[in-house]
């Protein structure tokens, strides 16, 4: 099993700065299938990245995501007080499939 | 595209629930599905998920031996059959299209099971 640890648990930033949120895997994976979403207060999560570093349909340039092995960023530069939310990473394994990060707030 | 889940409600503990979910929007027969949980104040917890034609299930081991998921290509529709259901179950479920690279590039509002005496 993979386990994802997402930091910091909190980030609390202001307008117009740059957040920086960390996925680190147990193991290494392959980089194809690391994704981040956000998840606003009373909806469904939302896709932002898919393999680790490609934006989602309609997903503004300010998200950027990096990474590989173990390590994996995303980054939300300019931030707007829209982008509050909560951030997962997720991994996909073909054999024990999904697992989730247990998820960043960002507070701005 | 939409995901459209139906079927939860107040169960017992030891009870069953069927959850279901209709796909419009895209050819449902193309692409894996699945189900991701998400317990009150909780993070977000993958359930199960299946194969684009059904011959390939996996299922997280929190709910392994007491969930069966299931697809009807023919309807546009997955399902979902939990028994034993146990107080930590409580969640609200969500059904879950396969993108890119075996990413969720499309949720459904959700589901909410209470499983409480």
């Amino acid at each position: 099993e993979i386990v994802l640890t997402q930091s910091p648990g909190t980030l609390s930033l202001s307008p117009g700065q740059r957040a920086t949120l960390s996925c680190k895997a147990s193991q290494s994976v392959n980089s194809n299938y690391l994704a981040w979403y956000h998840q606003k207060p009373g909806q469904a999560p939302k896709l932002l990245i898919y393999a680790a570093s490609s934006r989602a349909t309609g997903i503004p340039d300010r998200f950027s995501g990096s990474g590989s092995g173990t390590d994996f960023t995303l980054t939300i530069t300019r931030l707007q007080p829209e982008d509050v939310a909560v951030y997962y990473c997720q991994h996909y394994g073909t054999s024990v499939g999904y697992s989730f990060g247990q998820g960043t707030k960002l507070e701005i | 595209v939409q995901l459209l889940e139906s079927g939860g409600g107040l169960v017992q503990p030891g009870g069953s629930v069927r959850l279901s979910c209709s796909a419009s929007g895209f050819t449902f027969s193309n692409f894996a599905m699945g189900w991701v949980r998400q317990a009150p104040g909780k993070g977000l917890e993958w359930v199960s998920d299946i194969s684009a034609t059904g011959g390939r299930t996996n299922y997280a081991d929190s709910v392994k031996g007491r969930v069966i998921v299931s697809r009807d290509n023919s309807q546009s529709t997955l399902h979902l059959q939990m028994n034993s259901l146990r107080v930590e179950d409580t969640a609200v479920y969500y059904c879950a299209k396969a993108g890119f690279w075996f990413s969720v590039d499309v949720w459904g509002q959700g589901t909410t099971v209470i499983v409480s005496s």
